[in-house]
């Protein structure tokens, strides 16, 4: 069975890019979350779906972060325009919304480098 | 909103000395995860913890989780050059489907 996989794996733009992540859950899954860790401090939540909706979005920065999970399987995350601050490592994590297992699988994240 | 903190933010052991982290929530949980990402890594799942008071043990990790349900900790006995890593514990709220990631404990073990 695949696990939770995210591209691309690196990628490195320009301050006032656009830059659009994509995370595929595992088959099954309808909850999907997206989290960053800046500096190798610790794992910030930005939002989390249920299938296609927005569960919790309490996390995301600002506006240039915008989240689409259309048909409840792929979700992207894009940022417009990228500022420095917004490097880091995104990870997106994928879980069953119920049953005796709900932890969260999480993908290998995408290390996002603005300069 | 909810809060998890996690204690202390780093540690330095000397291979087989022991070593503990621990977690507080600001809500009371449904449940607490552990995870524990190797550097470079993703984090990994390693428990879950539904019941108050619930201990359980993995080989040489102890985990427990609080009466209140507002706490958890992770102790490892003995530890070893493969235990390296940040330990992140995820609280999941009441009624709630969200996962909230503790702040990190970061271990170094000195050979």
């Amino acid at each position: 069975e695949a696990g939770v996989t995210q591209f691309p794996s690196h990628s490195v733009i320009e301050k006032g890019q656009t830059v659009t992540l994509r995370c595929d859950p595992i088959s099954g899954h309808d909850n999907l979350y997206w989290y960053r860790r800046v500096m190798g401090k610790e794992i910030k939540f930005l939002l989390h779906f249920v299938k296609e909706s927005k569960q919790d979005e309490s996390g995301m920065p600002n506006n240039r972060f915008l989240a689409e999970r259309t048909g409840g399987t792929y979700s992207t995350l894009k940022v417009q325009p990228a500022e420095l601050e917004d490097s880091g490592v995104y990870f997106c994590a994928s879980s069953q919304v119920s049953g005796a297992r709900t932890e969260a699988f999480f993908g290998q994240g995408t290390r996002l480098t603005v300069v | 909103g909810q809060q998890v903190m996690q204690i202390p933010q780093y540690q330095h052991v000397q291979e087989g000395e022991d070593f503990t982290t621990y977690c507080n929530s600001s809500t009371t949980l449904s449940n607490i995860q552990w995870y524990k990402q190797r550097p470079g890594g993703h984090p990994v799942f390693l428990i879950q913890l539904v019941k108050s008071g619930e201990v359980k043990k993995q080989k040489r990790l102890t985990f427990q989780f609080g009466e209140a349900k507002k706490n958890s900790s992770l102790h490892i006995t003995a530890t070893q050059t493969t235990d390296v890593g940040t330990y992140f514990c995820a609280g999941r709220g009441t009624g709630a489907n969200n996962l909230f990631f503790g702040t990190g404990t970061r271990l170094t073990v000195i050979p």
